[in-house]
């Protein structure tokens, strides 16, 4: 199995411009989770969902960000407009009910100038 | 979900064991001590979790105490690639069907 996949790697943009994050989670994970790390704040959960339907959103920092899952095997996160504040590497993961571990992509380098 | 204390950071030598300590003294009944790891530049690895009895599997073992405020997770025989930053979480659910609530975490630096 590839594992989480997530692109762009690294995404440099100037500030106003929209920006959208991808993720793949591991075939047949039904759990998707959205996080986010910058060195003041660590790294904190964004959204998450399940079977492709949002569960918690209370991490959402703002209305300039959305996210979607529109199938099982594809996800979003939509900045718009990115602000330098929203600098920061995010990360998705991905799990089973059935498992006890979330596993992680190896997470988008967001630069806002 | 508890909140955990662990120290800023440690260094341990090439070979020998690495000792982590985290103190989550509000932990509940039904809760569950979790570790990831986070190498440089990647994202959070899962490494073991327990409830009240000590574990092992091929990375660590983790030993919470009796009164389940506190664990110590060991690698037995640190190397140089497991310089990383670990995070002790404590949370209710076993399964990933949840949201982790990192903190800060522990640094771990392995010496040659």
């Amino acid at each position: 199995d590839a594992g989480v996949i997530q692109s762009p790697r690294h995404e440099v943009t100037e500030m106003g411009q929209e920006v959208t994050l991808r993720c793949k989670p591991i075939s047949g994970h039904d759990y998707l989770f959205w996080y986010r790390q910058t060195m003041m704040r660590g790294l904190e959960l964004l959204i998450y969902f399940n079977n492709n339907v949002p569960i918690d959103d209370s991490g959402m920092p703002e209305d300039r960000f959305s996210a979607k899952m529109p199938n099982a095997s594809f996800s979003t996160l939509k900045i718009q407009p990115s602000e330098p504040r929203d600098s920061a590497v995010y990360f998705c993961a991905s799990g089973t009910s059935g498992s006890y571990e979330q596993y992680f992509g190896p997470g988008t380098r967001l630069t806002v100038t | 979900d508890a909140k955990t204390t662990q120290p800023p950071s440690m260094d341990c030598a090439e070979g020998r064991a690495a000792n982590l300590p985290c103190n989550h003294s509000t932990i509940s009944g039904n809760e569950y001590v979790y570790w990831y790891r986070q190498i440089h530049s990647q994202g959070p690895q899962y490494i073991i979790h327990g409830l009240k009895n000590n574990e092992t599997n091929e990375m660590a073992s983790l030993i919470i105490t009796e009164d389940r405020k506190s664990s110590t997770l060991i690698l037995p025989h640190a190397t140089l690639r497991d310089t990383a930053v670990y995070y002790c979480i404590v949370r209710l659910h076993t399964g990933a069907n949840s949201k982790l609530t990192f903190g800060k975490g522990i640094t771990l630096s392995v010496r040659p």
